[in-house]
C-alpha cells in the first residue's frame, strides 16, 4: 500500500510569487487536507477536499486555493507569496467512512525570500 | 484561541522510564482525539486515538488517558527507548472532519540512554 506522497520535497520562491505544491492520495482514500506547519509549530489545517469540492476550510486568506482531481490527488496554490508563507505544508488524506483519521505525507519545505 | 493547549513544552526522560504529555482542549464538540509523532524532516505519523466513549486506550507502549469532565487527555509512553525521541502533538476534531483537525504546540520528548 502506497503511502501519501508530495511533491517538490523543498521549494525556493521570492515574495509575490505564485507556488504549486502537489499530493497524492493514499490508496483508498478520497479526502485530502492540507496544513501549514511553520518552524516549531504544530499543524495549522487549511482546508480539505471531498469530491474535487472543498468542504472544510482554516482561517487562511482566499490566495490559498487547491484542486482535488477526479484520482484524488490534490494541489495546494498559493498566490502572492509572503515571507510568512515559509513553512512545511503537509498533505493528509483519510478514507470514506473515517475522515477524522488523518495520514500525513512528508510535506513540501517552501522558503519564500 | 489556542483551542488544544500541550505541555511540556519539552522533556527528558531515562530509557525505560514513563513518558508523559498532556493535552487540555476548550471546545466540547471535539469528538476525535489523536495523538502523531514527528522526527526532524518527516510528515507526522499516526499513534495512537481515542473517542470520548472511552476513558482509556492502549497500543503497545502507548496508553491514551482520557477524562472528559476536565476535557483533557494524555499520551503515556511505557518502557521509553531512544527510538522514541521525537516530537509529539496532541490534536483533536469534531464531527465529521471537515473542520480539520486542531493541534497543540507539541512536545519535544528526548530519551537518554
Amino acid at each position: 500500500e502506497t503511502g501519501v506522497t508530495q511533491s517538490p520535497t523543498h521549494l525556493i520562491k521570492t515574495r509575490g510569487q505564485q507556488v504549486t505544491l502537489r499530493c497524492s492520495s493514499q490508496s483508498g482514500h478520497n479526502t485530502v487536507s492540507w496544513y501549514q506547519q511553520a518552524l516549531g509549530q504544530g499543524p495549522q489545517f487549511i482546508f480539505q477536499y471531498y469530491r474535487e469540492e472543498e468542504n472544510g476550510r482554516g482561517n487562511f486568506p482566499p490566495r490559498f486555493s487547491g484542486l482535488q482531481f477526479p484520482n484524488y490527488s490534490s494541489e495546494l496554490n498559493v498566490n502572492a507569496l509572503e515571507l510568512d508563507d515559509s513553512a512545511l505544508y503537509l498533505c493528509a488524506s483519510s478514507r470514506p467512512d473515517s475522515y477524522n483519521e488523518q495520514f500525513f505525507g512528508p510535506g513540501t519545505r517552501l522558503t519564500v525570500l | 484561541q489556542q483551542q488544544v493547549k500541550q505541555s511540556p513544552q519539552s522533556l527528558i526522560v531515562q530509557k525505560g522510564g514513563i513518558s508523559i504529555i498532556n493535552c487540555a482542549y476548550e471546545n466540547t464538540a471535539f469528538d476525535y482525539f489523536p495523538w502523531y509523532q514527528q522526527f526532524p524532516g518527516k510528515g507526522p505519523a499516526l499513534l495512537i486515538a481515542i473517542r470520548p466513549d472511552v476513558s482509556e486506550k492502549k497500543e503497545g507502549r502507548f496508553t491514551i488517558s482520557f477524562n472528559k469532565s476536565a476535557k483533557q487527555f494524555s499520551l503515556h509512553i511505557m518502557d521509553s527507548q531512544p527510538g522514541d525521541s521525537a516530537t509529539y502533538f496532541c490534536a483533536a476534531s469534531s464531527g465529521g472532519g471537515a473542520d480539520g483537525l486542531t493541534f497543540g504546540k507539541g512536545t519535544h520528548l528526548i530519551i537518554q540512554p
